[in-house]
């Protein structure tokens, strides 16, 4: 199976701070059809888990523009450019490339 | 509006077993590949097993395969998780997904309880 690996697995960030997640895969996301079907999600404490970037880059319908997702190949990140208190939860990346999909084991972002 | 609810959770001895559902509603399911993903208390998501639209194609990950089946009825708009040979590991909240390479829609999940 791939493995993800994240990192930070904990990140305090000051509000208004910019924030940033890094996810490693353990082989190449690029599928046959030439997609990279690599997610970013979101839970929050005590909700089900929401997806917020598909595809490496593309952003979900309302998800706010302060949430970007870049990378290519086997490195990806996730970038918050300014943390509100809304954004407190748990991160996980996961890889729809390959089965059995995968997921990172989760960067819990808190306020400072 | 997509919606997915799960039910059909609850506690059960080891080696017991127990049938989950998903209830879908909001798209027209029988287009859709559908996934379950599981979350021990406390941990992380576990990507556990896939269905094709039709039915006919299955996949599991290692640790649930010859145990767990999954199964779906497309007249009803319903998604099943069968569930035997239950262990304590087994325990965990139970989610249904749509799409298999990166859920967009969730279920709110079921709670498994596996213990004597």
């Amino acid at each position: 199976d791939v493995v993800m690996t994240q990192s930070p697995l904990s990140l305090p960030v000051t509000l208004g701070q910019p924030a940033s997640i890094t996810c490693r895969s353990s082989q190449s996301l690029v599928y046959s059809d030439g997609n990279i079907y690599f997610n970013w999600f979101q839970q929050r404490p005590g909700q089900s888990p929401r997806r917020l970037i598909y595809k490496v880059s593309h952003r979900d319908s309302g998800v706010p523009d302060r949430f970007s997702g870049s990378g290519s190949g086997t490195d990806f990140t996730l970038r918050i450019s300014r943390v509100e208190a809304e954004d407190v939860g748990i991160y996980y990346c996961m890889q729809g490339t390959h089965w059995p999909g995968t997921f990172g084991q989760g960067t819990k972002l808190e306020i400072k | 509006e997509v919606q997915l609810v799960e039910s059909g959770g609850g506690l059960v001895q080891p080696g017991g077993s127990l049938r989950l559902s998903c209830t879908a509603s909001g798209f027209t399911f029988s287009n859709y590949e559908m996934i379950w993903v599981r979350q021990p208390p406390g941990k992380g998501l576990q990507w556990l097993s896939y269905i094709s639209p039709s039915g006919s194609d299955t996949f599991y990950v290692d640790s649930v395969k010859g145990r767990f089946t999954m199964s779906r009825d497309n007249a009803k708009n319903t998604l099943y998780l069968e569930m035997n040979s239950l262990r304590v590991e087994d325990t965990a909240v139970y989610y249904c997904g749509k799409d298999p390479r990166g859920p967009e829609y969730w279920g709110q999940g079921t709670l498994v309880t596996v213990s004597s």
